[in-house]
């Protein structure tokens, strides 16, 4: 059983278009998470949900809009998109909660590649 | 906000050698995670540590803390070539969110 699935696993779409990219987690996690790996592997975290609540909202466009409909899911929504929006999207969950901190391992999604042509 | 650099960025070395990747911050961590990346997957945690001065060792692979616990190392023995993929560290400041360094990309030449 796969612990945090992604889909899709490849987008390929043109300029301008809107996207979405769904995550589950199946390990009972609070806390679930977006980040963005571009070209040179940095990995930059975008969003942080702790039992579908926004608790991280990094300095992000606000053409991507995060939503969980339950703490078992994060999805992800990106509006007019652009050549820069190309890269790899990770999803993640832990059991880290606000109270607790972030100090606990965190099990990362397949990912994400997507391209905008 | 707070960094966390690691060194080198990529590193290339003969099959048989070992390997260091340092990670290094200018404020007090909370905690120290090693990820592994292979190339085309996702990040998997290897370790995490939390004491000053703390060693660990996982077969091969001998992690430490600094005494400061501003800096960490990944230190691999003998490299095999299913060490290859990108090595990341990622550390918490406070209760703050985990924050990766930058990776070092390792490459095994057989």
């Amino acid at each position: 059983d796969t612990a945090v699935s992604q889909t899709p696993k490849y987008l390929v779409t043109q300029m301008g278009n809107d996207k979405s990219i769904k995550c589950e987690q199946n390990l009972g996690h609070d806390t679930m998470y977006w980040y963005k790996q571009d070209s040179k592997k940095f990995l930059k975290i975008m969003f942080s949900y702790n039992n579908k609540e926004l608790i991280i909202n990094e300095t992000v466009p606000n053409r991507f809009s995060p939503k969980s409909p339950d703490k078992a899911h994060l999805n992800l929504h990106i509006n007019s998109l652009e050549l820069g929006d190309s890269a790899v999207y990770f999803c993640a969950s832990s059991q880290a909660t606000v109270a607790a901190g972030y100090r606990y391992e965190q099990y990362f999604g397949p990912g994400t590649r997507l391209t905008v042509t | 906000g707070q960094q966390v650099m690691q060194i080198p960025q990529y590193q290339h070395v003969q099959e048989g050698e070992d390997f260091t990747t340092y990670c290094n911050s200018s404020t007090t961590l909370s905690n120290i995670q090693w990820y592994k990346q292979r190339p085309g997957g996702h990040p998997v945690f290897l370790i995490q540590l939390v004491k000053s001065g703390e060693v660990k060792k996982q077969k091969r692979l001998t992690f430490q803390f600094g005494e400061a616990k501003k800096n960490s190392s990944l230190h691999i023995t003998a490299t095999q070539t299913t060490d290859v993929g990108t090595y990341f560290c990622a550390g918490t400041f406070g209760n703050e969110k985990l924050t990766f360094g930058t990776g070092t990309r390792l490459t095994i030449i057989p």
